[in-house]
């Protein structure tokens, strides 16, 4: 059973580019997260997605936007880069664990984006 | 708002030592509670997880306990291996949104 699957895994982008980072949710799971990771900090939650609408979202900016396609899988946008857009960016896909009584979530490997 | 504070780090130990990874959380009502661990270059791991007061996590020799009266999660393992050596992040969320994560702590293991 494949877990989240993050693509591309690297990115060098130039100050003011666009980016388009993409993320296929484990297998059953409908609900996608997009997080943070500044180098030697803690994930920062970016937005969440749920059946193709934006559920929830953290305290970004509107240069980050994204999208859930029908099959769950979600693309995060972010556009007119800065260097501090430079990070881990990792995805999260999540359901309901009927059997722990709580959600599971589960990480992708991340998108590691160097602005430059 | 909700948050989580975790000991700084580093922490360094010699294999076998025991470990303990202090873990505290404020939210309103009844977070579920989390640890994950990350390897260099990789992806978030879940470690282990707790969903209501008095609950233990375990996994792979490691436990937290999830203390309401204390708001406390705090991560254990009563002997560390080389191969433990690695970031772990405690972590809270409410009903399926956001997970919120703390800063982190280091764990280095030397034989």
């Amino acid at each position: 059973d494949a877990g989240v699957t993050q693509s591309p895994t690297h990115l060098i982008k130039t100050r003011g580019q666009q980016v388009t980072l993409r993320c296929s949710p484990k297998s059953g799971h409908d609900t996608v997260s997009w997080y943070q990771q500044a180098l030697g900090q803690g994930p920062q939650f970016i937005f969440q997605y749920y059946e193709e609408e934006e559920r929830q979202r953290g305290n970004f900016p509107d240069r980050f936007s994204g999208h859930q396609f029908p099959n769950y899988s979600s693309e995060l946008n972010v556009n007119a880069l800065l260097l501090g857009d430079s990070a881990l960016y990792l995805c999260a896909s999540s359901d309901y664990d009927r059997g722990r009584e709580g959600y599971g979530y589960t990480f992708g490997s991340g998108t590691r984006l160097t602005v430059v | 708002g909700d948050s989580v504070t975790q000991m700084e780090g580093p922490v360094t130990l010699s294999e076998e030592a025991f470990l303990t990874i202090n873990c505290t959380y404020t939210a309103t009502g009844y977070p579920s509670l989390f640890w994950y661990v990350q390897y260099p270059g990789e992806g978030l791991q879940l470690l282990l997880k707790a969903t209501k007061a008095d609950d233990k996590g375990s996994n792979k020799g490691f436990e937290a306990t999830y203390r309401k009266e204390t708001t406390s999660f705090h991560l254990e393992k009563g002997s560390v291996q080389v191969s433990d050596s690695a970031v772990y992040f405690c972590a809270l969320n409410q009903a399926g949104t956001a997970l919120i994560f703390g800063k982190g702590t280091t764990l280095s293991v030397s034989s």
